[in-house]
């Protein structure tokens, strides 16, 4: 079974564009979670979806969105990039059923670097 | 709040010797899961090892076990004959439940480096 694919995986923007992150689950996984990983305040959670529908969100500002679609893969947005939004963001897929995160598997991540 | 505290930034290790990496979590839940990740350089986060929290028996998974204190909430992971690809990033995290949705809540990294 294939692994969570993450695209692109390295990508430089300028402060004040925007940039969209892509994120392919494992096959029949309908969850998926993003998390923002930097040096300074490691791993935290950005939302998760699960049938389309953003169940969670993280304390993150406006600017970070997200979307899930009905095959399941999820895109996450930030808008108006800042330099401190420089990071690893990893996406995490999980069935989402009873077992929820017990069977959650991490993506290669994308890494984002703002100038 | 639940929060999961790795109180040594930095840990090493012999080759073929075994460490034990610490985490503490902050939790007033009396059901919960635990788990341990690691991250290689390569960056991809894998999991090592989970625990309920309804289970005594403390969980094992080849070389790496978990000494699970419920009552202290502590949570530590044993490497035995640790091998030089064990060097990576290891978090500890604890699953919350907020609202129907669950997340992780991650320790901030332990860097374990195996010496040859």
């Amino acid at each position: 079974k294939a692994g969570v694919t993450q695209t692109p995986r390295y990508l430089i923007k300028t402060r004040g564009q925007q940039v969209t992150l892509s994120c392919s689950p494992i096959s029949g996984h309908r969850s998926v979670s993003w998390y923002q990983q930097t040096p300074g305040q490691g791993l935290q959670f950005l939302f998760e979806y699960f049938s389309e529908t953003q169940r969670n969100k993280g304390n993150f500002p406006g600017r970070f969105s997200g979307r899930q679609f009905s095959n399941s893969r999820s895109e996450m947005n930030v808008s108006t990039l800042e330099l401190g939004d420089s990071a690893l963001y990893l996406c995490a897929s999980s069935p989402g059923g009873a077992r929820g995160l017990y069977e959650q598997y991490f993506g290669p991540g994308t890494r984002l670097t703002v100038t | 709040a639940q929060t999961v505290t790795q109180s040594q930034p930095e840990m090493s290790v012999q080759e073929a010797e075994t460490v034990t990496l610490s985490c503490t979590y902050d939790t007033s839940e009396s059901d919960y899961y635990l788990f341990w990740y690691k991250q290689p350089p390569s960056r991809q986060m894998i999991l090592v090892i989970r625990q309920e929290a309804y289970k005594q028996q403390n969980a094992t998974e080849n070389r790496f076990s978990v000494n699970f204190q419920k009552a202290a909430k502590s949570f530590s992971l044993k490497i035995s004959d640790s091998q030089l690809g064990d060097a990576a990033m290891y978090f500890c995290a604890y699953k919350i439940t907020q609202g129907g949705s669950e997340k992780l809540v991650f320790g901030k990294g332990t860097k374990l480096t195996v010496n040859p």
